[in-house]
């Protein structure tokens, strides 16, 4: 089935540990993001990538990192997670930039 | 800059009684508007989506909307819900130029009571 898998599906961490949430999408859409979600907060983007090989700063990007090497992968890096960073994390891509965007099921990261 | 305000972050309501959800956004340009729905422990699936054209918006499950742009707003509607419509709505809005990303609200947990 055609979608978007991220993984871990759930992760506990230790704070200053370094980690990174992968993303992959078979639908060969142009577009990428990362959200994270916190409870009354909504989704709030941290990095997107328009195209592959580009990438660009959300609305919340310190502390992480993320690369767009290929159409497909678009993974997430915590340098060094502080516990401020458990959320959930939702990676989603578009055909373009200004169509809808489709989900993947989430990766629940508790930092502790 | 954009952003999206739901005024209301529960809507309780009884099994077969209509509902509306309130959405209100601001943008300096025309917006491309959204409405997701978060049923427990999954991602977000796309209710609806208002490009251009109609300001009545159909979507699936029953659910539709309406854009206002002189009132900011993109309201969904249900006229009768169901147990399963319990779950969290988000609005969004999409800038057509620039950065381009979704922008969401902060949520609606709507509760179908029987």
């Amino acid at each position: 089935i055609a979608g978007i898998t991220q993984a871990p599906t759930s992760q506990i961490l230790a704070a200053g540990r370094r980690m990174t949430l992968r993303c992959t999408q078979d639908m060969r859409h142009n577009a990428m993001y990362w959200y994270r979600q916190d409870l009354g907060l909504g989704l709030r983007l941290i990095h997107y990538s328009n195209t592959a090989g580009t990438t660009g700063k959300g609305e919340v990007p310190d502390g992480y990192s993320v690369s767009r090497a290929n159409t497909d992968d678009f993974p997430l890096t915590l340098a060094s997670a502080v516990p401020s960073q458990t959320s959930v994390y939702f990676c989603a891509s578009s055909v373009r930039e200004d169509t809808e965007a489709f989900f993947g099921q989430g990766t629940r990261l508790t930092v502790v | 800059a954009q952003s999206v305000t739901q005024l209301d972050s529960q809507v309780p309501v009884f099994e077969e009684a209509p509902v509306e959800l309130r959405c209100n956004y601001s943008s300096s340009v025309s917006v491309y508007l959204f409405w997701y729905v978060q049923y427990p422990n999954q991602g977000l699936q796309l209710l609806l989506k208002y490009l251009s054209g109609s300001t009545l918006v159909k979507g699936i499950n029953g659910f539709e909307a309406e854009f206002n742009k002189s009132q900011t707003s993109f309201h969904l509607r249900k006229p009768s819900v169901h147990i399963s419509d319990t779950a969290e709505y988000f609005c969004a809005v999409r800038n057509p130029t620039g950065r381009r990303a979704l922008t969401f609200g902060s949520g609606t947990r709507l509760q179908v009571q029987p």
